[in-house]
């Protein structure tokens, strides 16, 4: 069973950090691209940020470019989201899902919250 | 960067309607769409890939068609699991965008 499972989210102080994890299991993971998504409350999703699946292709979005930082570690099955330079404005539950630009993101973890605020 | 506009904003609909949603892109984005179902407090459903692609397992009152800059999901028979929100996703180009979502209500 695919599971996908993300921690590290927490309370934090606007211009401060924060490193998101997201440990995959059941499916081999170097052999699919990954992502992050967010949501702030109430409103809709946010793509943020996607990997492939050997590392050497990244894209984020422009809200985030400069300040947070996708990596991977295929040895480990896990997926990172570094956020530096925290803004209120990036409070938002975060979402880590498998999936790439042909079929979708088919497979989410439950999500981790984070909050910015002072 | 393509945006993505989904109509309506809010629908409100009645146990065994057929329910239509437009996602309209502001570029031509062949046929790189994916729909997604949200509940609250929940991590989003794939739907539908590729415009018309049924994900494995969804039933099939859902479908998807398109290409271009229209699409749309239609459901052919909303049933009571089927109240939520739902999303359109372009994966044609970076940066991905998100529809703003489609509110599904019970009438």
């Amino acid at each position: 069973e695919v599971q996908l499972v993300e921690s590290g989210g927490g309370l934090v102080k606007p211009g401060g950090s924060l490193r998101l994890s997201c440990a995959a299991s059941g499916f081999t993971f170097s052999n699919y691209s990954m992502n992050w998504v967010r949501q702030a409350p109430g409103k809709g999703l946010e793509w943020v940020s996607s990997i492939s699946n050997t590392g050497s292709s990244i894209f984020y979005a422009d809200s985030v470019k400069g300040r947070f930082t996708i990596s991977r570690d295929n040895a480990k099955n896990s997926l990172y989201l570094q956020m530096n330079s925290l803004r209120a404005e990036d409070t938002a539950v975060y979402y880590c899902a498998r999936g790439g630009l042909n079929w979708g993101y088919n497979y989410w973890g439950q999500g981790t919250l984070v909050t910015v605020s002072s | 960067d393509i945006q993505l506009t989904q109509s309506p904003t809010f629908l409100s609909a009645s146990v065994g309607d057929r329910v239509t949603i437009t996602c309209r892109a502001s570029q031509g984005i062949s046929r790189y769409l994916a729909w997604y179902q949200q509940k609250p407090g929940k991590a989003p459903k794939l739907l539908i890939y590729a415009a018309s692609t049924l994900q494995s397992g969804v039933p099939s009152r859902f479908s998807g068609s398109g290409s271009g800059t229209e699409f749309t999901l239609t459901i052919s028979s909303l049933q009571p699991e089927d109240f939520a929100t739902y999303y359109c996703q372009q994966l044609n180009s970076y940066p991905l965008t998100f529809g703003g979502g489609t509110k599904v209500e019970i009438k």
